[in-house]
């Protein structure tokens, strides 16, 4: 079983949209969280981190997290074709390593 | 943004062969990474490196896999020998600590 899966698997807005992507996790080990954003044949970049429970707003760019129901999501406003990418939920513990534990991605399109 | 360079962008290799992939990391970063991405799919953790160690590594990374940084210049993943099961886009990423890893663009490896 995936320790962070990912909703929906692929998304379609229209240009000017909300596109709305969903991450939960399976372990409550997980504290720190991100938001990544892969173009095609490129390396993830990261959007956002949100670590407390709440919203965080960057931009046209919003995260939400609700720990205490391990999910955390990403709002975009008014979506741009250049925003279609393939997104991840990434999450760590509060160990030493730091290493990340990513979600199975959601595809966006933002239809122009 | 901080950059991670890696080279090269693509290697093709036979099965059996030795290959070695390198990072050039952000400067300052203290903490340093490698995940693989098999199609376009989930970004898996392989391993961590910190102060010329390994900190953590996942069942991905094989008795085959070594890592290191000799002498702050390239950190480096290398296989030996490579298998057909290799075949993926590696990425090299970094950090200060507990903070936003940056990835590079990857390295495109394809075992024969």
């Amino acid at each position: 079983q995936q320790k962070v899966q990912q909703s929906p698997e692929s998304l379609s807005v229209p240009e000017g949209g909300m596109a709305s992507l969903n991450c939960t996790s399976s372990d409550r080990n997980f504290q720190y969280f991100w938001w990544y954003r892969q173009h095609s044949g490129e390396g993830p970049k990261a959007l956002m981190s949100i670590f407390s429970d709440g919203d965080k707003k960057e931009g046209r760019f919003t995260a939400h997290l609700n720990k205490a129901s391990l999910h955390v999501s990403l709002h975009i406003r008014d979506s741009q074709p250049s925003d279609s990418a393939l997104y991840f939920c990434a999450a760590s513990e509060q160990d030493m390593g730091y290493k990340l534990t990513f979600g199975t991605g959601t595809s966006l399109l933002v239809d122009p | 943004g901080p950059k991670v360079l890696q080279i090269p962008s693509h290697q093709i290799i036979d099965m059996g062969q030795m290959v070695t992939l390198n990072c050039d990391p952000v400067s300052n970063h203290l903490y340093f990474y490698w995940y693989k991405q098999i199609l376009g799919q989930q970004m898996e953790f392989l391993v961590n490196f910190y102060n010329g160690k390994v900190m953590e590594k996942s069942k991905l990374f094989k008795d085959q896999f070594s890592v290191e940084r000799p002498d702050g210049s390239y950190f480096t993943l290398k296989i030996q020998p490579t298998a057909l099961e290799d075949s993926a886009v590696y990425f090299c990423a970094s950090s200060r600590g507990q903070d936003t890893q940056y990835f590079g663009p990857g390295t495109r490896l394809l075992v024969l």
